[in-house]
């Protein structure tokens, strides 16, 4: 089965300026998750999605991220504008629901530079 | 508080050895899962191992072995017969409740020497 998909494998972009990812998830993998990565850290957790609703977005900097998943399937997240510290590692994950144990399968991330 | 605390920043590990990776976690939920990923340079996560917190047994999966100590919140993951494919970041991370979300720890870097 093909994994998470992901792009653009890398990004630099100036601070200010706006920049979006976007990631496919596995077929029929209802729940997708958007997580940022910053240099020598644990993926923190920015969104959760289940089929096209947020479950989670508790510590999506709202002021400047956003994020959609309009058809419950791929799914978009921005920034606008963007600042030197959102210069991190943007991972999008996916899961089945229903099964406590399964896994989250993670796409290759999206690498942002902000200079 | 943080949740998963993985206390090693880095280890190395000679080839065919074993090496184990430290984990504690916090939760008052009866109910949680601990996972373990790997994370090598090319950045991609890998799912290699999960415990759940109602399991009696240690998990295991083929090189990958879990020390699941409830009382002690631990959760180490041991890898055996160390390869130099080995050299990653490891994380430890862990579900709670009826959330389905990851909290993860600051990981592991493990080097495998030839």
């Amino acid at each position: 089965e093909a994994g998470v998909a992901q792009s653009p494998r890398y990004k630099i972009i100036e601070k200010r300026q706006s920049v979006a990812f976007w990631c496919n998830p596995i077929s029929g993998h209802a729940t997708l998750y958007w997580y940022q990565q910053i240099l020598g850290q644990g993926p923190k957790l920015l969104i959760q999605f289940q089929n096209n609703g947020v479950v989670d977005d508790s510590q999506l900097p709202k002021d400047r991220f956003s994020a959609e998943r309009l058809k419950g399937v791929d799914s978009t997240l921005k920034i606008q504008p963007a600042k030197l510290e959102d210069s991190a590692v943007y991972l999008c994950a996916s899961s089945l629901v229903g099964d406590y144990n399964q896994p989250q399968h993670f796409g290759d991330g999206t690498r942002l530079s902000i200079l | 508080a943080q949740k998963i605390t993985q206390t090693q920043p880095g280890m190395f590990v000679q080839e065919k050895e074993a090496v184990t990776l430290d984990c504690t976690y916090d939760t008052s939920d009866q109910s949680y899962g601990l996972f373990w990923y790997k994370q090598p340079s090319s950045g991609e996560m890998i799912f290699l191992i999960y415990q759940g917190s109602y399991d009696e047994q240690n998990a295991t999966e083929g090189r990958y072995s879990l020390n699941f100590q409830k009382a002690r919140k631990s959760a180490n993951l041991v890898i055996s017969a160390s390869q130099l494919g080995d050299s990653a970041m490891y994380f430890c991370a862990m579900r709670e409740g009826a959330d389905y979300k990851l909290s993860f720890g600051a990981g592991t870097t493990v080097t495998v020497r030839a």
